[in-house]
């Protein structure tokens, strides 16, 4: 069965970096785009950015850019998140979340989420 | 940018029909994904493309979009289905959430 299995959780100081990882199995891995999707405490999901499992192309929004990397590594499987000079707004915890190949399939399997915490 | 609006909060009684709404700009002419999330738990895909559902997903769950809004409607709600409940939408290739609605069965 698809399962995506990320990386543990992160204590960071306020300006460094954190990558979270994400192992896919159970799918063809290059076949499926993957988003990356965070929600901070008592708050919404929101939506990080996408890779294309193929060909690595990325999408990030606009708030997001600059400051965050999606990359992946076919044949390991995985997917990466690293987001950069880290602000005590940037605890959330974080989720892969695999693409659906057909337009407008969403997210159809996702990850167990990994927590970030920040610091001052 | 483009923005989906969810209440905050919907209640209903066990065996009831909750609706739960989502509306945007002409979201009627875009696909519409909605996810239930539990508490501590990672978000599950329960209608995607609008109106269809995962293989998994109990018939009760069902949805509808037109105009500015998007409808997930749970009929015979059940006390598991107490969650919270986002939609999902692109604009220009970029995914949007909504707020998100608490469900509560009670």
């Amino acid at each position: 069965q698809v399962q995506l299995v990320q990386s543990g959780a992160e204590v960071k100081k306020s300006g460094a970096s954190v990558k979270v990882s994400c192992k896919a199995s159970g799918y063809g891995f290059r076949a499926f785009g993957m988003h990356w999707v965070r929600q901070a405490p008592g708050q919404r999901l929101e939506w990080m950015g996408w890779i294309n499992g193929d060909n690595g192309n990325t999408r990030y929004p606009q708030k997001f850019q600059g400051r965050l990397t999606i990359t992946r590594d076919t044949s390991a499987s995985t997917a990466y998140m690293e987001l950069s000079r880290l602000r005590s707004e940037d605890t959330a915890v974080y989720y892969c979340a695999r693409d659906g190949i057909e337009p407008g399939n969403g997210g159809d399997a996702w990850g167990q989420g990994t927590l970030v915490t920040v610091s001052s | 940018s483009y923005e989906l609006t969810q209440s905050p909060s919907v209640s209903v009684s066990p065996g009831q029909t909750a609706t739960i709404t989502c509306s945007g700009d002409e979201l009627g002419d875009r696909y519409v994904c909605w996810y239930q999330q539990k508490p501590g738990q990672s978000p599950v895909l329960v209608l995607y493309q609008s109106t269809r559902r995962p293989s998994g997903i109990p018939e009760r769950f069902s949805g509808s979009s037109s105009g500015n809004t998007a409808t997930l409607t749970i009929s015979g709600t059940q006390d598991m289905d107490d969650a919270d409940y986002y939609c999902q939408t692109w604009d220009r290739s970029l995914v949007v959430f909504g707020g998100g609605t608490k469900l509560t069965v009670l």
